[in-house]
């Protein structure tokens, strides 16, 4: 089974803060993304990675940052986090289907 | 640009069969997906259509009409664990071949 780990399922930080969310898959899949998920909007694409070091933007990718540095993990980086960053935010791997994580839920105070 | 459009929530009981609909407006659609997730857990695959007509998997069916721009999942014999959200998600070639997910439906199964 393919697995995907999220580092955090819960997160507080505070607003102006750096934040990091890392994902690690374990099948070797070219493709991750990053997804935010609010009520009622369901997920919305932040940022996506075909291959190591290679980032393409998703729908919403303004105050997020990504990092692939190695083809496992596929980190997701809040320059200066704002209370409109306020969510959960889900890692994906693959493409057809896609295998998520169980979400990091974050809170920026 | 692409848009999904399905019902927020849906009431059934237990033994019924629901359907779930899905409308969408994307240009270069490459298929449609479909994700169940229950509360405070991770979405997961259910089902995909790359083609017209209907897929089936166990108590669950797809259904694909391109022409409509239009899908459907299908559960039958439903069960109180079926109670979750479910979204539909369209994978779009102007879309670098990735999914844009509808808003969801939570569908609710009662005894």
């Amino acid at each position: 089974d393919v697995k995907v780990t999220q580092s955090s399922r819960y997160l507080v930080k505070r607003t102006g803060e750096k934040v990091f969310l890392e994902c690690v898959q374990d099948m070797d899949h070219e493709n991750m993304f990053w997804y935010r998920q609010d009520p009622g909007l369901g997920l919305r694409l932040i940022y996506f990675s075909y291959d190591v070091k290679m980032k393409e933007k998703g729908d919403i990718p303004e105050g997020y940052s990504v990092s692939r540095e190695k083809k496992e993990r596929f980190s997701l980086i809040l320059e200066s986090a704002s209370t409109n960053q306020t969510s959960m935010y889900l890692c994906a791997s693959s493409s057809q289907p896609q295998h998520f994580g169980d979400g990091t839920r974050l809170s920026i105070l | 640009g692409q848009s999904l459009e399905q019902p927020s929530e849906v009431t059934a009981v237990e033994g019924a069969i629901v359907q779930i609909n899905c409308t969408y407006q994307t240009s270069g659609f490459y298929g449609l997906s479909w994700y169940q997730q229950h509360d405070g857990g991770a979405p997961t695959f259910l089902s995909y259509n790359g083609l017209d007509g209907l897929e089936e998997t166990g108590r669950f069916s797809s259904f694909l009409s391109r022409s409509d721009s239009y899908g459907y999942l299908l559960l039958q014999e439903l069960q109180m664990k079926d109670s979750a959200s479910y979204f539909c998600a369209v994978r779009s070639t102007n879309y670098g071949q990735n999914f844009v997910f509808g808003p969801g439906t939570r569908l609710s199964v009662l005894p």
